[in-house]
């Protein structure tokens, strides 16, 4: 089974701050893992996703991602918070079939709203 | 492509009534998904279609949901009776099959219960 936890419901911070969005996941194998962002009263959109190539992944908007798999985590960073940023964003996990194929099947986290300040 | 695409965005309608949502997968895509969203659960996965088979509807919460896919490019979702906690906004995602693909989601369907 696969889970996924992301710290912090809520995480606030400044305009120009770094933004840190925590995720950790729990797989017995090797995960395919994403963040996607939910603006308000929209579907979700894909941020980044890592399929065991880099692991540090880039994604849209200035936002990357590093897979640690010693510490299971795939924490969210931008280096420098825009108010465009305030939005909710969630950490998935989907696991592969046996020829490393995978259907989109995803399960997500709770959630973390960012909230960022003038 | 113009993405999945999801009818109606918004429906109210009082408690006892059948609800059908709709939903429009991308073109090519052969997994099509049905969510939950609400404030207490967040985002649940109802069920899944493959090829449009019913692959896992083990999140479907009653029978009063069921769920259909005639064929690849339309899928429904059916409540009936609705009730009030069944108020949420439904989303309907696509995906293709490979390496590490991700899901494509719609605008989704707020329903309210009344």
């Amino acid at each position: 089974a696969q889970s996924v936890t992301q710290l912090g419901s809520h995480v606030s911070v400044s305009e120009g701050a770094l933004v840190l969005l925590r995720c950790n996941y729990s797989s017995s194998v090797p995960p395919y893992l994403f963040w996607y962002v939910q603006y308000p009263n929209q579907g979700l959109q894909l941020l980044l996703k890592y399929t065991s190539a880099a692991t540090l992944v880039k994604g849209i908007n200035g936002f990357e991602a590093e897979f640690k798999k010693s510490e299971t985590s795939f924490h969210l960073t931008k280096p420098s918070a825009h108010m465009s940023d305030a939005a909710e964003y969630f950490c998935a996990v989907s696991r592969a079939n046996a020829g490393g194929t995978s259907y989109g099947k995803l399960t997500f986290g709770q959630g973390t709203i960012l909230t960022v300040h003038p | 492509d113009a993405g999945v695409i999801q009818s109606p965005r918004h429906e109210v309608t009082e408690m006892g009534q059948e609800v059908t949502l709709r939903c429009k997968p991308i073109s090519g895509h052969n997994s099509l998904f049905w969510y939950r969203q609400t404030m207490m659960r967040g985002l649940e996965l109802l069920i899944y279609f493959n090829n449009n088979v019913p692959i896992d509807d083990s999140g479907m919460p009653e029978d009063r949901f069921s769920a259909k896919m005639p064929n690849a490019s339309f899928s429904t979702l059916k409540i009936q009776p609705s009730e009030p906690r069944d108020s949420a906004v439904y989303f309907c995602a696509s995906s293709s099959q490979g390496i590490g693909t991700e899901a494509f989601f719609g605008q989704g369907t707020r329903l309210t219960v009344v």
